[in-house]
């Protein structure tokens, strides 16, 4: 069975500063794996997501992510945080586009 | 395009009624997926089809009946409401090889 561990529920970072949400996931095989954000009362918005190929998977909105099969983890970062990436965050898997597993959500506060 | 457009976006229901969630997409997507949101939890799939006519169970199915008549449309449907079924729903569409494009969601309460 294909799961999703977000380790962080809530990261606070200021403005300007660097981020790192962390995800880990469990598959059988090679993942399909995916980071979307969500703002508050709003539906899910696609940042990045890696299917094969080169490891460091570029995004939406300065977003990066990379894949690590040895530690199963997928990392979401950004160098230099905006308040208006303040959201949550969720890490997905699954073997297709349809049938995913999300992990619980980090919420990301920014502070002035 | 609308994208993948879902109504109602609230609904109060009392326990025992049922009703039905409206899912539509105008992007010709073979795969739709229906998911419910709740704190702590994430998004958990509840039933998800790969084409009109074809539809399967995900993880929290129980409650919950879907069709797939057409290839825009991908209604869920609640027999008969109970509390644990209060939750954010959210419809999703793809294609292979592409992301999932969300609906804005429909916030149930289920008293």
């Amino acid at each position: 069975a294909q799961s999703v561990t977000q380790p962080d529920i809530h990261i606070t970072v200021s403005e300007g500063a660097s981020l790192e949400l962390r995800c880990n996931y469990s598959y059988g095989a090679t993942p399909y794996l995916f980071w979307y954000v969500q703002s508050p009362g709003q539906g899910l918005q696609l940042l990045l997501k890696y299917f094969s190929g080169d490891t460091l998977v570029q995004g939406i909105k300065g977003f990066e992510a990379e894949f690590k099969r040895s530690q199963s983890s997928f990392n979401l970062r950004k160098p230099s945080v905006h308040w208006s990436d303040a959201a949550e965050y969720f890490c997905a898997v699954g073997s297709n586009d349809y049938k995913l597993s999300f992990g619980a959500g980090t919420t990301v506060t920014v502070r002035a | 395009n609308a994208g993948v457009t879902q109504t109602p976006k609230f609904q109060v229901l009392k326990t025992g009624q049922s009703m039905t969630l409206q899912c539509a997409q105008d992007m010709n997507h073979e795969y739709m997926s229906w998911y419910r949101q709740d704190p702590g939890m994430g998004l958990r799939l509840i039933h998800y089809s790969v084409g009109a006519g074809i539809t399967d169970q995900g993880e929290v199915p129980n409650g919950y009946n879907v069709s797939r008549s057409t290839t825009e449309d991908f209604p869920l449907r609640l027999l008969s409401a109970a509390p644990s079924q209060t939750s954010v729903y959210f419809c999703a569409s793809s294609n292979s090889g592409t992301e999932q494009f969300f609906g804005p969601g429909t916030r149930l309460t289920v008293l």
